[in-house]
């Protein structure tokens, strides 16, 4: 399978615990997303790299979220003492450098705090 | 995404079209997407349409812009149950890195 591969799909935590997801992008795209989607509601940006820069990074973003693409493959996205609220599913998308915007998902990591 | 809003849910028929709508607010927008995400799954690109354009087709998708009203549809003709699923309507935004802005969905469900 050469899709976007996340891992591990699903984790369930305690407050106050670290938690980290990883995703492997399409091995040829150069541009790598985070988003966070909540029941009921549409991915939300929460930041992109190009390569192994990071370009952006959301309001959404607290200081306990930290990500990391440091080869330029690969990403990490660590968020430290989780809270109730951080509970969601973490989709990670990349592309190619063209201009149609098309992003591959894949499937996601769903973060459960209890 | 509060610059793109959809309906919440709709219900058809089997055999009927389906239309999905979506209004967004950023006028600059050079690319409208369709995404397409079934239950426990990622999300799915439909199709897309460039801003310059007011009508796309492909096989039972007619993707239909209005930029004057900032108004985008997706209609399935025949639609069929395995199209059940959450539509996301999302845009380019302007200046952004590919960052693409989603709406909230619009669930659809195809009974008998």
């Amino acid at each position: 399978d050469t899709g976007v591969s996340q891992n591990p799909r699903h984790k369930i935590t305690k407050r106050g615990q670290n938690v980290t997801f990883r995703c492997d992008p399409i091995s040829e795209h150069n541009r790598l997303y985070w988003y966070r989607q909540t029941l009921g509601q549409g991915p939300e940006f929460l930041t992109y790299f190009q390569n192994e820069a990071q370009l952006e990074k959301s309001r959404l973003l607290s200081d306990r979220f930290s990500a990391e693409r440091p080869k330029g493959s690969f990403s990490t996205l660590e968020i430290q003492r989780t809270e109730q609220g951080d509970s969601a599913m973490y989709l990670c998308a990349s592309s190619f450098d063209k201009n149609t915007g098309e992003l591959f998902f894949g499937e996601g990591s769903r973060l459960t705090v209890l | 995404g509060e610059d793109v809003e959809q309906s919440l849910f709709l219900s058809v028929r089997e055999g009927d079209s389906s239309v999905i709508n979506c209004t967004y607010t950023d006028s600059s927008s050079t690319y409208l997407y369709w995404y397409k995400q079934e239950p426990g799954a990622g999300l799915q690109l439909l199709t897309y349409i460039f801003s310059n354009m007011d009508m796309k087709q492909d096989q039972r998708l007619t993707v239909l812009l209005n930029k004057k009203d900032k108004h985008l549809s997706l209609r399935i003709a025949d639609t069929q149950t395995g199209d059940s699923a959450i539509y996301f309507c999302a845009h380019l935004r302007s200046g952004g890195y590919n960052k693409l802005i989603f709406g909230a969905g619009t669930r659809l469900a195809v009974h008998p």
